[in-house]
């Protein structure tokens, strides 16, 4: 079993439509992360949580650190929001790294 | 303020080859970690640089090294190259641990 777990693998919407994708962990965490990457692209930090919830324009992420489960959520969304949505963890201590999600392909439909 | 660099963007090896990426991090900050990316799959952890040591390694062969300049750049070296090092190589950086990583575009490896 992956230490991170996402669902849907694939998301398919119509434009306008409210987005939740969801993210669980099995590990101990000092922060979780929610990152963008558009195909054959870099990747960009939406989020870095380690409690509560937090928002940015139409993107709210929200964590349940007692339930291990972080969700991610797109309000409105736009074909421009199209790209692989990953949740990624970082372990506390001396683990420095950060361990993904396999990610959510998100294809909004105009 | 540019965020990370990574050079090159592209690169085409044969087997056995020996490889050098570069990674320029965002300004201030002082870590840089290195990540492999196979087509489909999620990023998986290469190893980390701090203070230019190694303070963290994934599970990859000893063919991969890397090293930390003083103006806290870094290179990921891949000797022996296979087949199965092809690849998009992801530098992030950040200002130590429990803050937020800023991520680069990238270099695609291709091994022939």
């Amino acid at each position: 079993k992956n230490e991170v777990e996402q669902s849907p693998q694939n998301l398919t919407a119509q434009e306008g439509e409210f987005i939740t994708i969801n993210c669980s962990y099995s590990v101990g965490i000092s922060a979780l992360h929610w990152l963008q990457q558009h195909p054959g692209g870099g990747i960009v930090s939406l989020f870095m949580l380690s409690s509560g919830k937090k928002k940015h324009g139409r993107l709210i992420a929200t964590i349940n650190i007692q339930e291990k489960h972080s969700s991610l959520h797109i309000t409105a969304s736009h074909p421009r929001d199209s790209a692989v949505y990953i949740c990624a963890v970082t372990g506390g201590g001396s683990n420095y790294k950060l361990t993904f999600g396999k990610g959510t392909l998100l294809t909004v439909n105009p | 303020d540019a965020g990370v660099t990574q050079s090159p963007t592209h690169l085409i090896k044969t087997r056995g080859q020996q490889v050098t990426l570069r990674c320029s991090p965002k300004s201030g900050h002082d870590t840089v970690s290195w990540y492999q990316q196979a087509l489909g799959q999620g990023p998986q952890f290469i190893f980390q640089y701090y203070e230019e040591e190694e303070r963290q390694r994934g599970n990859f062969p000893d063919r991969f090294s890397g090293h930390q300049f003083p103006n806290y750049s870094s290179e990921l070296n891949v000797n022996a190259l296979l087949l199965g090092d092809s690849a998009l190589y992801l530098c992030a950086s950040s200002q130590g641990s429990g803050y937020g990583y800023t991520f680069g575009s990238g270099t695609r490896l291709t091994v022939v």
